[in-house]
């Protein structure tokens, strides 16, 4: 079974900080993906990010980063100089390559940014 | 684009009572899913439709509850004899569903029902 664990419950710290939320995660798939949704108070889960198992490249979206690390199943997810907008719950969620291709979300991450 | 818009934002009944939520993915989205989000949990996966096909149920959803997508267009989910456990944030999301490699579901705004 699948299953994504964020460890961290919540996070705060103090504008222009940067801040690491952690995805540990178990498959048994060789091909899967992985994804970063965000949930601000409004409710509405926003995507921000996708990567396929195969491709292992980290990735960097203006003060968003991602690290994916098999070897290690994570794939951790760092806001550099924080800003109060970032405040929001972040799920991390996996899913299989066939199929439904359901998400299997972690609990979240509630991280405030404190001005 | 427009966004999946899912209607009501909110709903309160009493149990017992039934319940229907309506979805409607993005146009041309082939696949349409509901998930339900109980309070400080993340979404959990309910069912999912290819079009207008239903093709997986998790063992979550009860025979109280049933999904429909007549035309493969906007879905609806209905909770029979509504129980206080049944209170939470229902999630639509739908996704194009041509490349499964490149698939992302996006989610509706949802519906909070409470059930009194």
């Amino acid at each position: 079974a699948q299953k994504v664990t964020q460890a961290q419950t919540e996070i705060s710290v103090v504008e222009k900080e940067d801040v690491t939320l952690d995805c540990v995660y178990e498959t048994r798939d060789t091909t899967y993906y992985l994804f970063w949704y965000k949930q601000p108070p409004s409710g509405e889960l926003v995507f921000l990010i996708r990567r396929n198992s195969f491709d292992e490249q980290n990735e960097i979206s203006g003060r968003y980063s991602w690290n994916f690390q098999k070897s290690t199943s994570s794939f951790n997810f760092t806001i550099t100089a924080s800003q109060v907008v970032d405040s929001a719950v972040y799920f991390c969620a996996l899913s299989e390559a066939s199929g439904a291709q359901k998400l299997v979300f972690g609990q979240g991450t509630r991280l405030t940014i404190n001005p | 684009d427009t966004g999946v818009s899912q209607d009501p934002r909110h709903k309160i009944t009493k149990r017992g009572q039934n319940v229907t939520f309506r979805c409607d993915p993005i146009s041309e989205h082939n696949r349409l899913y509901w998930y339900r989000q109980t309070l400080g949990q993340g979404p959990e996966f309910l069912t999912y439709f290819q079009n207008e096909a239903q093709l997986e149920k998790s063992r979550l959803l009860s025979d109280r509850f049933s999904a429909e997508r007549p035309k493969g267009s906007f879905s609806t989910l209905e909770i029979q004899r509504t129980e206080q456990g049944d209170s939470a944030m229902y999630l639509c999301a739908s996704s194009l569903g041509l490349d499964l490699f490149t698939d992302t579901q996006y989610f509706g705004p949802g519906t909070r029902l409470t059930v009194l």
